[in-house]
């Protein structure tokens, strides 16, 4: 089935813990994408790779770190997690054209809590 | 900036076309216009996507005012599973990799 994978789905850590949030996808999409949802104000965009070893920032890359070292995984990465990294992550991707001329597809979500 | 406006909340009932309207009034020749939807609990969906003509596939139908200024989304026969929060993205080609989602329309289907 073709899909986008998020791991973990739930996780709750503490302020300057470093985590990673993995996403895989196994469509052989170039394009893929980290968002965040926060409540009244939508889905923002963190980061995004057009494909391995091309990454740029998104409208909120703040505090994230993101690689693209295989094509199937996109990692998002927490140096130094704070409170208000508390969100809902998401997970996209999209073949060749970044979502403009195909559609994307989207990740179950992780759900982040940072105490 | 979103670069699009929609209504906060419409309802619908079982059954009946349901248009969710967008204004994207400052849209440029090579923007296209995106829908996508969210339903509770799961991660954003493609609906539908088109440039100037009207567009039809088996989820939704297009509708692109000939200016380019505003758009609708048209669920022709509304179902309990369609309640969900709809989104209209201007996607500018000049920018293309970043997508800007808005704050959408929370769609409610009634019996």
């Amino acid at each position: 089935e073709a899909q986008v994978t998020q791991n973990p789905r739930y996780l709750i850590t503490v302020t300057g813990k470093k985590l990673t949030v993995t996403c895989s996808q196994n469509m052989n999409h170039e394009y893929m994408s980290w968002y965040r949802q926060d409540p009244g104000l939508g889905l923002r965009q963190i980061y995004y790779s057009m494909n391995v070893e091309v990454t740029d920032k998104g409208d909120v890359p703040e505090g994230y770190k993101v690689s693209r070292k295989e094509k199937r995984n996109f990692p998002l990465i927490l140096e130094s997690p704070s409170p208000n990294q508390t969100s809902l992550y998401f997970c996209a991707s999209s073949p060749l054209g970044g979502g403009v001329y195909n559609e994307q597809f989207f990740g179950p979500g992780t759900r982040l809590t940072v105490l | 900036d979103a670069k699009t406006t929609q209504p906060n909340s419409m309802e619908s009932n079982e059954e009946e076309p349901v248009h969710l309207p967008c204004n994207h009034s400052t849209i440029s020749g090579t923007d296209y216009i995106h829908w996508y939807r969210q339903l509770p609990s799961q991660g954003p969906e493609y609906v539908i996507h088109g440039l100037t003509s009207n567009v039809n596939n088996r989820m939704a139908s297009l509708a692109i005012a000939e200016d380019r200024k505003s758009s609708t989304l048209i669920l022709h026969r509304a179902t309990l599973r369609d309640a969900a929060v709809y989104y209209c993205i201007r996607f500018d080609t000049g920018t293309a990799s970043k997508l800007t989602f808005g704050t959408g329309t929370r769609l409610q289907v009634t019996l």
